[in-house]
């Protein structure tokens, strides 16, 4: 148990709805990430945060996508009308800057996406 | 950032040591390398990290030569729960930006009994 949680672990979606996964990191993390994992491929970025600041963003993060950090706490990434293309793993990881795990980035067990 | 290769899939018996090399040519001077491990639908979870010569923790040995253009993931007799997909990533700590790790496709670890 790395201690970054994600919600919900699967959703089951139809094309063109939304959907809303939330991203707990570990306490006092202020560092987050957002990956995208489609089957047989390594996670991919898609975006960073310290703290509450969106500092990065990938290409692969259309405008359909948007994720927040309002307190600097957990995140949310949202997908706006789906498609299915979008099915996939979102893994949500956080780290810190120094400390006594250093800049180790956790993992999340991630969210399952699929889009019907 | 520097590229990794590893190969694709290894096989292995119970009770075996296990050593995944990975090939970082392009490493740079702040690069550390970590190793990561991930089981199906489940996300990838850190075994060992190190920037140069050997690190040991509990559950693997990282074994880096003195040129870091390699290294060693080393798993000493691996079970059954050992069989997954091992990722190796080169990137900073962070210290001076973000770390966005990039990962390739990783080594499929198959454990037989």
């Amino acid at each position: 148990d790395t201690g970054v949680s994600q919600n919900p672990r699967h959703k089951i979606t139809k094309r063109g709805q939304n959907v809303t996964f939330r991203c707990d990191p570990i306490s006092e993390h202020n560092r987050l990430y957002w990956y995208r994992q489609t089957l047989g491929q390594g996670p991919e970025f898609l975006t960073y945060f310290q703290n509450e600041a969106q500092l990065e963003k990938s290409r692969l993060l259309s405008d359909r996508f948007s994720a927040e950090r309002p307190k600097g706490s957990f995140s949310t990434l949202e997908i706006q009308r789906t498609e299915q293309g979008d099915s996939a793993m979102y893994l949500c990881a956080s780290s810190s800057t120094g400390g006594t795990s250093g800049n180790t980035i956790y993992f999340g067990e991630g969210s399952w996406l699929t889009v019907v | 950032l520097a590229k990794t290769t590893q190969p694709i899939s290894m096989d292995s018996y119970e009770g075996q040591e296990v050593n995944i090399t990975c090939s970082h040519n392009n490493i740079a001077t702040n690069d550390y390398i970590t190793w990561y491990q991930q089981f199906p639908s489940q996300g990838p979870r850190f075994i060992i990290q190190g920037y140069k010569t050997k690190v040991t923790n509990e559950v693997a040995s990282l074994f880096i030569p003195a040129d870091r253009k390699s290294s060693t993931l080393s798993l000493p007799r691996v079970s059954l729960s050992d069989t997954a997909v091992y990722y190796c990533l080169v990137g900073d700590m962070g210290n001076t930006g973000f770390q966005k790790l990039v990962f390739g496709t990783g080594t499929r670890l198959l454990v037989s009994p």
